[in-house]
């Protein structure tokens, strides 16, 4: 199965810890890379691969993946993390699935 | 700096073909490190990704909509496009276009266009 799966929310105290989660079958195989959306906006990603940031994102984001389920930490949050987050991957039939969004909120 | 932008019509109408093409600039789609895909988001909903190409033609299809789907490229124009027929109201979302960057064990999409969104209605 291709499919991956999310937690719908997560809330965290600002200058607090927060893992986020994503379970599939397909990330035995793969990595997944997370995204961030924020209201009217496009996705951003914020990880991919291994544990890989592209340029202008945060080093207090970092990810971390084992057997079948991938995790995204976000170390010392702060409100502009509040966001929608998804995980996706892709599977060996070529399928890029994103997981069901986790709602972010930063108390 | 790679910019994606989507182009196409903002209102069809059931029972036709979606149409939208993705103009890539600051970039070459032909190059062998890439895909290029499209993804959408109905109204307070989630990410479905529908499609990817390569600039080569070889394509990956979300198997919930392959029926319905053709996703094409046009390296003289740096572009490649959508066409998703038989619409419905459940076709209504956000499109977007993005870049998939293939790494090892992974393919992410590093770029994004701003979206466009298409609404299904008579």
């Amino acid at each position: 199965s291709s499919e991956l799966t999310q937690d719908p929310a997560v809330s965290v105290a600002l200058g607090q810890t927060v893992r986020i989660t994503c379970q599939g079958d397909s990330l035995r195989s793969y990595y997944a890379s997370w995204y961030q959306q924020k209201p009217g906006q496009a996705p951003v990603l914020v990880i991919y691969g291994k544990n890989n940031r592209p340029s202008g994102i945060p080093d207090r984001f970092s990810g971390s993946s084992s057997g079948n389920t991938a995790s995204l930490t976000i170390t010392g949050a702060q409100a502009e993390d509040e966001a929608d987050y998804y995980c996706n991957s892709r599977d060996s039939s070529g399928n890029h699935p994103f997981g069901g969004g986790t709602k972010l909120t930063v108390l | 700096q790679l910019q994606l932008q989507e182009s196409g019509p903002g209102l069809v109408k059931p029972s036709e073909t979606l149409s939208l093409t993705c103009t890539v600039s600051g970039g070459s789609i032909s190059s062998s490190s890439y895909y290029w895909g499209w993804i959408r988001q109905p109204p307070g909903k989630g990410l479905e990704w529908i499609g990817s190409i390569y600039y080569s033609g070889s394509t990956y299809y979300n198997p919930s909509l392959k029926s319905r789907v053709t996703i094409s490229v046009d390296t003289s124009k740096n572009q490649f496009s959508l066409k998703l027929s038989s619409v419905t109201a459940a076709d209504t979302a956000v499109y977007y276009c993005a870049r998939l960057e293939v790494v090892p064990a992974a393919m992410p999409f590093d770029y994004w266009g701003q979206g466009t969104l298409v609404t299904v209605s008579s």
